[in-house]
């Protein structure tokens, strides 16, 4: 089982910063097969980035994604209050598809 | 627009079976991987499962000897199954489509999920 970790834990910004998320593999995540998800509180999360690097539908292009191998990026280029979510990544190139545990995102 | 929603008891007692529905509006399921995701304090986003279209069904290992996620095409609904239920099974059960791609004339899909249901709370208690 492929493990996710993320960093940092919580990320504390002001509206217009930019926003930097890491998501570390325990090995080589296949194809860069990797997601990003934003998930507000009480909601389901929502998917943002996909092959590592491919903004969803409708996703803005203040958010993306790179990375390749072990290591991935999220980027928020400028935070607004509508961003403040935990971020997940998922490595789905590997069964069992895993998720890593969140990095929250406050505003400072 | 495709919509999910999830549907079942939300209260489960220990050693029971939970069972949970999915129902696709706004499509078809005759195409994509279908999955389940639960979400628990404890650990977090965990995938469950998926089915897809054809039949094809691929579990996680850690739960693989209770799981069972099926479909129904003609309802257009995808079930989850979970036998043998105790307190660490409480969560919230999210079902979702994986993703997919036109490419060269030919639809391509993943496992990455761009639709998912709002979600339901099961609790596992006596």
């Amino acid at each position: 089982e492929i493990g996710l970790t993320q960093s940092p834990g919580t990320l504390s910004l002001s509206p217009g910063e930019r926003a930097t998320l890491s998501c570390r593999a325990s090995q080589s995540v296949s194809s860069s097969d990797l997601a990003w998800y934003q998930q507000k509180p009480g909601q389901a999360p929502r998917l943002l980035i996909y092959g590592a690097s491919n903004r969803a539908t409708g996703i803005s292009d203040r958010f993306s994604g790179s990375g390749s191998g072990t290591d991935f990026t999220l980027t928020i280029s400028r935070l607004e209050p509508e961003d403040l979510a935990v971020y997940y990544c998922q490595q789905y190139g590997t069964s069992p598809f895993t998720f890593g545990p969140g990095t929250k995102v406050d505003l400072k | 627009q495709v919509q999910l929603q999830e549907s079942g008891p939300g209260l489960v007692k220990p050693s029971e079976t939970l069972s949970l529905t999915c129902t696709v509006y706004g499509g078809s399921i005759s195409s994509s991987y279908w999955s389940w995701i639960r979400q628990s304090p404890g650990k977090g986003l965990e995938w469950i499962g998926y089915m897809y279209y054809s039949g094809s069904a691929n579990y996680n290992p850690s739960l693989k000897s209770r799981v069972t996620i099926s479909l129904d095409t003609s309802k257009t609904q995808f079930s989850l199954t979970l036998t043998s239920v105790t307190a660490a099974d409480t969560a919230v059960y999210y079902c979702a489509r994986g993703g997919s791609r036109w490419y060269e004339g030919r639809f391509y899909y993943f496992f990455y999920m761009d639709v998912w249901g709002k979600g339901t709370t099961v609790t596992v208690s006596s």
